[in-house]
């Protein structure tokens, strides 16, 4: 059974003060892990996809890494617009129907 | 990327009735899904809606619970039946774009059974 935990589950910092989000899995055979941030009230917005280990995505100040076990969510820098519910999800390769497994989530909170 | 509308986007439902929620994608798509979300929790697969044919459903949710069409590519309905408080949640609903891996969701559907 695919498994992802994120941690930790809630995150508060000073802005610009850097930190990172992490995202463990266990999955039969990863076809894509994906980081969405979701605000309150609002759906989930797509952020990145990672598909093989060692492998970097950029956007603003976070930066996706990904290994073969985890994945990095880094933040850079951060603004207090940052903060929201970030989601990490795996899509496993033996998925026929192509579906995410979603973790806990780690709540962001950027003090100005 | 898609844009993928909701409807209702909110609603306050009575113990008992079933309630339908629209989802409406602006693009060509190949996989559809509904998830749940219940209050402060993540978000659980519900089932995959599939284009002609029925819905395929993940342990824990059933048709008569939860009955879903697909009647062509970019259109779906999730509809919730019987409902008890125990259904309060925000269901949202996904899309995976026909070119390309990236899957996206819609701003979901806020219901509360009272």
């Amino acid at each position: 059974e695919d498994q992802v935990t994120q941690s930790p589950e809630a995150l508060r910092l000073q802005e610009g003060e850097s930190s990172s989000l992490n995202c463990s899995y266990t999955v039969s055979g990863l076809r894509g892990l994906f980081w969405y941030r979701q605000d309150p009230g609002k759906g989930p917005e797509f952020l990145f996809t990672l598909y093989s280990a060692g492998e970097e995505k950029e956007k603003e100040r976070l930066k996706a890494t990904l290994t073969k076990k985890e994945s990095f969510l880094h933040i850079t820098a951060p603004k207090p617009e940052d903060s929201a519910t970030y989601l990490c999800a795996v899509q496993a390769g033996n998925n026929a129907g192509n579906m995410l497994t979603f973790g806990g989530g780690t709540r962001l909170m950027v003090k100005p | 990327s898609a844009v993928i509308s909701q409807k209702p986007s909110r609603d306050i439902c009575q113990r008992g009735t079933s309630l339908t929620i629209q989802c409406q994608v602006d693009s060509q798509v190949t996989m559809m899904f509904w998830y749940r979300q219940q209050p402060g929790q993540s978000l659980t697969l519900i089932a995959t809606a599939n284009q002609g044919s029925e819905a395929t459903y993940e342990s824990g949710f059933v048709i008569d619970k939860f009955p879903i069409s697909r009647p062509n590519l970019t259109f779906s309905t999730l509809t919730v039946s019987n409902m008890s408080p125990e259904d309060s949640s925000i269901y949202l609903c996904s899309a995976r774009q026909a070119s390309g891996n990236t899957i996206y969701f819609g701003e979901g559907s806020w219901l509360t059974v009272v």
